[in-house]
């Protein structure tokens, strides 16, 4: 079946390291997304990317990096530079950016700063 | 500039009706949609609309009113599965087509 798959479903950093979320699709979708949602407040934009070798900075970009190497796979890193990284982040997948279609999620990987 | 509200918390007894409501304020429409939530996991799709009126999917509705830039989702029959958030997002043409997305609607279904 396709789909998106996120791992870990768990992560936990200490202050000042960088982690990397992955983020795969079987889909055939070319645009992706990745979000960060935390209590309260409405899915927040982080980075997306509507094709292969390319990606856009999204509302909260800062202490984030990603790369899209493959139409499959969209990384993301958080780095040390993110200052209050603990939230739960979702990557989507659309069929085309400029579509009505809707987004197929991940099942989200929740990442603690201990 | 562009925002989109919903209540925070909802309750509602199984078996019974409830309407989520959901308004938003944007200069460049292109369709609204309703997922759901489950606490912990990734949100599913629930429905879109891009034109004014009524969409029914089985026990869910949903609603759309651009001229009063307002929208609901109403859920009949409530079962106890049906408790969880449910975020509404409209697509924003002047954003490159991104979703802006609503904080949720958490419902809590009572037996």
């Amino acid at each position: 079946d396709g789909g998106i798959t996120q791992s870990p479903k768990y992560l936990f950093r200490k202050e000042g390291q960088n982690v990397t979320l992955s983020c795969e699709q079987n889909l055939n979708h070319d645009a992706m997304y990745w979000y960060r949602q935390d209590p309260g407040q409405g899915l927040r934009l982080i980075y997306y990317s509507q094709i292969v070798n390319d990606f856009q900075k999204g509302d909260i970009a800062e202490g984030y990096s990603v790369s899209r190497e493959k139409k499959e796979s969209f990384p993301l890193t958080v780095t040390s530079a993110q200052k209050n990284p603990t939230a739960f982040y979702l990557c989507a997948s659309k069929e085309g950016a400029r579509t009505n279609y809707g987004y197929t999620f991940g099942s989200g990987t929740r990442l603690t700063v201990v | 500039g562009q925002n989109i509200d919903q209540p925070t918390e909802m309750t509602a007894t199984e078996g019974a009706i409830v309407q989520i409501n959901c308004t938003y304020q944007t200069s460049g429409f292109n369709g609204l949609f309703w997922y759901q939530q489950h606490a912990g996991e990734a949100p599913t799709f629930l429905s879109y609309n891009v034109l004014d009126g009524l969409e029914e999917k089985g026990r869910f509705s949903s609603f759309l009113s651009r001229s009063k830039g307002y929208s609901y989702l109403l859920l009949k029959e409530l079962q106890m599965k049906d408790s969880a958030s449910y975020l509404c997002a409209f697509q924003a043409l002047d954003s490159n087509y991104q979703l802006i997305w609503g904080a949720g609607t958490k419902l809590i279904i009572k037996p």
